[in-house]
């Protein structure tokens, strides 16, 4: 069974400075992983994803770590804004097979 | 506009009584999935489909759900006898690759009394 793990429902972050949101995984190969962030009332937006052959994939602010040996997914927003306030869900798939497993959520609240 | 449109935005229906959730996917996206996320709770895959044909169903908590995609287009997720913990907003998504990057709708929020 191929999960992930978001450990953290909550996480409140002071404006300007960096916010890490971490999803653990099993049984990973060949994965793709990605990050959707959902504001309340509204459908997920995707953020930004990383392949199973990558360990870092920057965009903008954002930035994707992936620990294969730990298998260990972070995502690092930097500076963070009020904005970024939503709650954030780490995801995967497979290559060639197209759904997506969702982790439970973070609650990111910053704070102005 | 041109993103996934779901209908109703909201549904209060009595237990036991049978709903229909509608999807419309971005203009030539061949893939379409259901999700839920009852409160509280993450997002609990539901079906999938790729053209008119569901090669994952493996979600679907019981056999009072059922969907289906006409003209490899629009989808309906059909819940009957709903009951109570049936209450949740069904989210539709749709893409165009196997990249896992998909395209959400807004949801649409079931609670059943």
């Amino acid at each position: 069974d191929q999960q992930v793990k978001q450990n953290s429902p909550s996480l409140s972050v002071q404006e300007g400075r960096i916010s890490i949101l971490n999803c653990d995984y099993t049984n990973s190969m060949f994965d793709y992983f990605l990050w959707y962030k959902k504001y309340p009332a509204e459908g997920p937006t995707f953020l930004i994803s990383i392949s199973s052959i990558k360990d870092k994939n920057e965009d903008g602010r954002f930035t994707v770590f992936l620990n294969k040996s730990a298998k260990h997914l972070s995502l690092h927003i930097v500076p963070s804004q009020p904005g970024d306030s939503a709650v954030y869900f780490c995801a995967r798939t497979n290559f060639g097979n197209e759904k997506l497993t969702f982790g439970t959520g973070t609650r990111l609240t910053i704070i102005p | 506009g041109a993103g996934v449109s779901q209908s109703p935005s909201n549904k209060v229906t009595e237990k036991g009584k049978d709903v229909e959730l509608r999807c419309d996917p971005i203009s030539g996206h061949t893939a379409l999935y259901w999700y839920r996320q009852s409160l509280g709770q993450g997002l609990e895959f539901l079906i999938y489909f790729q053209g008119n044909s569901a090669p994952d169903k493996s979600g679907l908590p019981s056999d009072r759900f059922s969907a289906e995609r006409t003209g490899g287009s629009v989808s309906t997720l059909t819940i009957q006898r709903t009951q109570q913990e049936d209450s949740a907003v069904y989210l539709c998504a749709s893409s165009h690759d196997n990249t896992g990057e998909l395209f959400f709708g807004e949801g649409s929020r079931l609670t059943v009394l």
